[in-house]
């Protein structure tokens, strides 16, 4: 399975801050990104997607995509109290159905 | 739709006990995967199933671990005999099968169970 590495957390941000999170992967082959948050005791659910590279905007949420760099991130904007879980990386190669996942950042918003 | 169904949601027993867990995929969906995630290892795909049909068990720990999908509303992964590593919440997650315009297929996970071997 390809490696997924994530920005060791736990990451504490202030309300209304911006929280970034980092995943980088070693498998050249991989195609297509996601983000996961998971809440605790709770199951992963899919809050982004990204194939090209760049930006995608979803909400307060923007995934950036460096194939070159090997390279995704995730930017939460105007942090909330709700968003304090666990984000999960999760890369496939092209119409391979596995995903792999890195270890997950914990992000903490404080009030 | 209900979403991906598991059951028990939690499970406590004795090592070298049987443990099945079960699932039941989003109706329609032809992609069943089960993973284990552990503070340790984080989340693992053990195995997953097109059609019914096991395609990769490439993650499967050791042959005490077995799944099953008898039909495509139904599958099982078993554990024979349990052992106290083999605790962990075990997720199911079912998808479509079908690319979208960003090349993603997105797995929608079930509740998990959280196995316990004392």
């Amino acid at each position: 399975q390809k490696e997924v590495e994530q920005n060791s957390g736990p990451l504490s941000v202030p309300e209304g801050a911006i929280a970034s999170l980092n995943c980088t992967y070693s498998d050249r082959v991989s195609q297509s990104f996601f983000w996961y948050r998971q809440y605790s005791g709770k199951s992963p659910e899919l809050i982004m997607s990204i194939y090209s590279n760049g930006d995608k905007e979803d909400g307060r949420f923007t995934a950036q995509l460096n194939k070159a760099s090997q390279y995704v991130s995730l930017l939460i904007r105007d942090s909330q109290p709700s968003d304090s879980a666990t984000y999960l990386c999760a890369v496939n190669a092209a119409y391979d159905y596995k995903l792999s996942f890195g270890a997950g950042t914990t992000v903490t918003v404080r009030a | 739709d209900a979403g991906v169904i598991q059951s028990p949601r939690h499970e406590v027993t004795e090592m070298g006990q049987e443990v099945t867990l079960r699932c039941k995929p989003i109706s329609g969906h032809d992609y069943l995967f089960w993973y284990r995630q552990t503070m340790m290892r984080g989340l693992e795909l053990l195995i997953y199933f097109n059609n019914n049909v096991p395609i990769d068990d490439s993650g499967m720990p050791e042959d005490r671990f077995s799944a099953k999908m008898p039909n495509a509303s139904f599958s099982t992964l078993k554990i024979q005999p349990s052992e106290p590593r083999d605790s962990a919440v075990y997720f199911c997650a079912s998808s479509s099968g079908v690319w979208d315009r960003q090349h993603t297929d997105t797995q929608y996970f079930g509740p998990g169970t959280r196995l316990t071997v004392l």
